[in-house]
């Protein structure tokens, strides 16, 4: 099993749409958590932090669930410019850190 | 735009050559990362520096050496590169490794190719 999973994707959806994706951890103490999005031929650019106690920004919405480890991102009224790979990642550091990104998950928007 | 500076760009080498991807930051960042990056597929960390020091070291084959010289500038030394090697290479900053100061920001990164 990967240590970090996302929904494999693609997702193509009409603007306007709300579209959500996961993504799993195995490692009960991972500690930081967060979206990137990344542009074809771009690279990733941070889309938001991800906390337990959720967090929202404007049309993007993530959420944290430690009990069921897994990791998630709203985003409301697609517009086109959200196409785009989202790619979760997720920190830990102990004897052995880690940074994990997952395989990533492309958004298209059709008109 | 990133605050992150990759040079190269773009960069084509023969598998005898040596060559250096460099990485700079001004935010007073602390820690650093390199990472390489094949088409349609996620970034994958290959080093980490914090405070200078080497961090994180991901099993990456020797003929990759990583540098860095001081709090703000990162280099990734190359020598014998397989055509396999053949990539994007990203660099990363943040403010610290943990915790809430743990924020990548990215370069644009460096498009290897190995001939």
């Amino acid at each position: 099993r990967k240590e970090v999973e996302q929904d494999p994707g693609p997702f193509n959806v009409p603007e306007g749409a709300t579209v959500a994706f996961n993504c799993t951890y195995s490692n009960s103490a991972s500690q930081s958590f967060f979206w990137y999005r990344q542009d074809c031929r771009k690279e990733p650019k941070l889309l938001m932090s991800v906390y337990s106690s959720g967090n929202e920004d404007g049309r993007f919405t993530a959420q944290l669930n430690r009990a069921s480890q897994y990791i998630s991102l709203l985003i409301r009224d697609s517009k086109l410019s959200d196409s785009a790979t989202y790619l979760c990642v997720v920190t830990y550091y102990s004897s052995a850190s880690k940074i994990i990104f997952g395989s990533g998950t492309r958004l298209s928007i059709r008109p | 735009d990133t605050e992150v500076t990759q040079t190269p760009k773009h960069l084509v080498m023969g598998m005898t050559n040596k060559k250096s991807l460099k990485c700079e930051q001004h935010m007073g960042h602390r820690a650093m990362y390199w990472y390489k990056q094949k088409a349609k597929k996620p970034p994958e960390l290959m080093f980490v520096y914090s405070y200078e020091k080497l961090s994180i070291n991901e099993s990456v084959p020797s003929r990759f050496s990583p540098e860095c010289p001081n709090s703000s500038l990162l280099n990734l030394h190359l020598h014998a590169l397989q055509p396999e090697d053949s990539a994007l290479y990203l660099c990363a900053s943040s403010q610290d490794l943990r915790g809430t100061k743990n924020i990548q920001y990215f370069g644009a990164g460096t498009r290897l190719s190995v001939l």
